[in-house]
């Protein structure tokens, strides 16, 4: 079955800018979650979505936002960028259950963002 | 401050030595996952722990979760170059569905 697919791979933006990243989960898996990968920080959460719902939320300031869309194919969305939020982007999907239940993610293989 | 300290940080074998890495944290956790990251890809799950002092095997790496469920570790035998990666532990909540990780030990096995 095809894997978790991320676009696009590599992305220089301009600080202030903004920037959307998609993810297509694998078929069948209806959460979807987003982390940051910095060197100093390691993989630190954003948020999770299942079926349309934002269910959990990370440390991030507002200008971090997303959204899953009915297919369970999701979004970020950063505004303003800055220096700071230099990072992979990573995408993970996994099959959904209750709260508590942690099945095993698959991850994309990232969006390499780079804020100059 | 991450919820998971991982250690060592950095650890460089030969290859066909032996080696243990681990996770260890204040919290309980519902479950504890190892991932492995090579450069320029995501995470990909080794095994997921749900038991508190269970252990799994795969191959040659073997896992533990704490009897507590705070922590876990990583033990592989007669490592290897393909070994080589970033490995991440991660622990899920009771109350809710995300993972959260460690900073992860970096591990080089030279040929």
């Amino acid at each position: 079955k095809a894997g978790v697919t991320q676009t696009p791979r590599y992305l220089i933006k301009t600080r202030g800018q903004q920037v959307t990243l998609s993810c297509s989960p694998i078929s069948g898996h209806r959460s979807v979650s987003w982390y940051q990968q910095t060197p100093g920080q390691g993989l630190q959460f954003l948020f999770e979505y299942f079926s349309e719902t934002q269910r959990n939320k990370g440390n991030f300031p507002g200008r971090f936002s997303g959204r899953q869309f009915s297919n369970s194919r999701s979004e970020m969305n950063v505004s303003t960028l800055e220096l700071g939020d230099s990072a992979l982007y990573l995408c993970a999907s996994s099959l959904a259950g209750p709260r508590g239940t942690s099945y095993g993610y698959t991850f994309g293989s990232g969006t390499r963002l780079t804020v100059v | 401050t991450q919820l998971l300290e991982q250690s060592p940080q950095f650890l460089s074998i030969q290859e066909g030595e032996n080696l243990t890495v681990y996770c260890n944290s204040s919290s309980v956790f519902s479950s504890l996952q190892w991932y492995r990251q090579e450069p320029g890809e995501g995470p990909v799950l080794l095994v997921t722990v749900v038991t508190g002092g269970e252990v799994k095997k795969l191959k040659r790496l073997t896992f533990q979760f704490g009897d507590a469920r705070k922590d876990s570790s990583l033990h592989i035998t007669a490592a290897q170059p393909g070994d080589t990666g970033l490995y991440l532990c991660a622990g899920g909540s009771y109350n809710n569905n995300d993972m959260r990780f460690g900073a992860g030990t970096r591990l080089t096995v030279k040929p």
